[in-house]
């Protein structure tokens, strides 16, 4: 059974870094083919592409985010750590992160975690 | 980066219709190209991939047509637990990219 969580704190300050963690058990990081991307949604709006790890370190991000983003793996731990620096009210939104294998797009998603930036 | 357009962003069906959901890139994409479907408060569930493959365990009443540029998402019969906002996705090229949603509702 293939499952992943989100989990970060769920309200962060402007200016301030956010950092979530996706914890994912049933396969392994460590696959050929297999990755793991970071989505989000603001409240009532439509989804957004952040980032994606792959099985070999390869790391894509979204260019208009890119100057913000790291995105990390701990194969060991079956974790992957994405951090937004610098964020902004605008960032508001549920954070998602998925499963992408050979070359599906993605087929396994968390629940969520809705983030507030507010002062 | 490539922009998906949806249309139309929302629609009302009765349970038992066919409905069709077209998705435009801005430019080809071959077949790379997802659908999900998304309940309020829900994380999306993949229901199509590659144009017209249908994901494991959705139902047959899906189905996904094109390639290139131009892409439809049909519901052959449309049930209750149909009632939802569709999103198609391009992954040909970074930055990946979703439409702006379509939401199905009842009329």
């Amino acid at each position: 059974q293939i499952t992943l969580k989100e989990s970060g704190p769920t309200l962060v300050k402007p200016t301030q870094t956010l950092t979530l963690t996706c914890t994912f058990s049933g396969f392994s990081l460590s696959t050929s083919g297999v990755g793991v991307g970071w989505i989000r949604q603001p409240p009532g709006k439509a989804l957004e592409w952040l980032a994606l790890i792959y099985w070999n370190d390869d790391k894509r991000y979204s260019p208009s985010l890119k100057s913000r983003l790291t995105i990390t793996k701990d194969t060991s731990k079956n974790q992957v750590v994405l951090t937004m620096t610098n964020m902004d009210p605008v960032d508001t939104a549920t954070y998602y992160c998925a499963r992408r294998d050979y070359g599906e797009p993605f087929d396994y998603w968390g629940q969520g975690t809705l983030v507030t930036v507010s002062s | 980066a490539i922009r998906m357009t949806q249309s139309p962003s929302s629609l009302s069906a009765s349970t038992g219709d066919r409905v069709t959901i077209t998705c435009r890139a801005s430019q080809g994409i071959s077949s790379y190209l997802a659908w999900y479907q998304q309940k309020p408060g829900k994380a999306p569930k993949l229901l199509i991939y590659a144009a017209s493959t249908l994901q494991s365990g959705v139902p047959s009443r899906f189905s996904g047509s094109g390639s290139g540029t131009d892409f439809t998402l049909t519901i052959s019969c449309l049930q209750s637990e149909d009632f939802a906002t569709y999103y198609c996705q391009q992954y040909y090229s970074y930055s990946w990219t979703f439409g702006q949603g379509t939401k199905v509702e009842i009329k």
